[in-house]
């Protein structure tokens, strides 16, 4: 079976820190999607990215960067001089490579960023 | 471009009443989504759609929930009747194609059943 693990429930920090939301999934399948979700106060979920289980290489997009390492079975997400509007829940999400119909969320991080 | 747009945004019944709630969705997209979402978790899938067909309703509690998407683009979701574990936020979200898991969400329908 499919499952995402969010172990940090809430994380808070001061404006300018970097922080890592951290992400585990379990899945059998040996093609696979992951995802990072922003659900900021409004509601309306936001994707962030989506990486292919063969492609193992970090990526990077402004202050936000993603780790994906198989071994460990972790897609960690860090956000670097975090600033107050990167306060919102984030949520690691999987899915089966075929379609990626069928996408299981994680229970999701609470990221608070303090001025 | 006008995003995922769903009605109402808050709800509020007393338990045994029905409720429905409405999304239309980004012009083009054939894959609709319905997700529950409750207070402190992430979403869960409730049935998907590919145009008017609904291809994954396997996580939808068929005695109380219905759904339909009868032209392909907008959808309706209903409840009845509606119980007092069924407050929550439901969220619908709807993508260009099944194949790259980018959903874009709606900012949910809230509902409190008393």
């Amino acid at each position: 079976a499919q499952k995402v693990t969010q172990a940090q429930t809430e994380i808070s920090v001061v404006e300018k820190e970097d922080v890592t939301l951290d992400c585990v999934y379990e899945t059998r399948d040996t093609t696979y999607y992951l995802f990072w979700y922003k659900q900021p106060p409004s509601g309306e979920l936001v994707f962030l990215i989506r990486r292919n289980s063969f492609d193992e290489q970090n990526e990077i997009s402004g202050r936000y960067s993603w780790n994906f390492q198989k071994s460990t079975s972790s897609f960690n997400f860090t956000i670097t001089a975090s600033q107050v509007v990167d306060s919102a829940v984030y949520f690691c999400a999987l899915s089966e490579a075929k379609g990626a119909s069928k996408i299981i969320f994680g229970s999701g991080t609470r990221l608070s960023i303090r001025p | 471009e006008a995003g995922v747009v769903q009605s109402p945004r808050y709800k509020i019944i007393e338990k045994k009443q029905p409720v429905a709630f409405w999304c239309n969705p980004i012009s083009g997209h054939n894959t609709l989504y319905w997700y529950l979402q409750n207070l402190g978790q992430g979403p869960e899938l409730l049935i998907r759609y590919e145009n008017e067909e609904a291809v994954d309703d396997s996580q939808l509690p068929k005695d109380r929930f219905s759904a339909e998407r009868l032209k392909g683009v907008d959808s309706t979701l209903k409840i009845q009747p509606a119980e007092l574990g069924d407050s929550a936020v439901y969220l619908c979200a709807s993508s260009p194609s099944i194949n790259t898991g980018e959903l874009f969400f709606g900012e949910g329908s809230r509902l409190t059943v008393l």
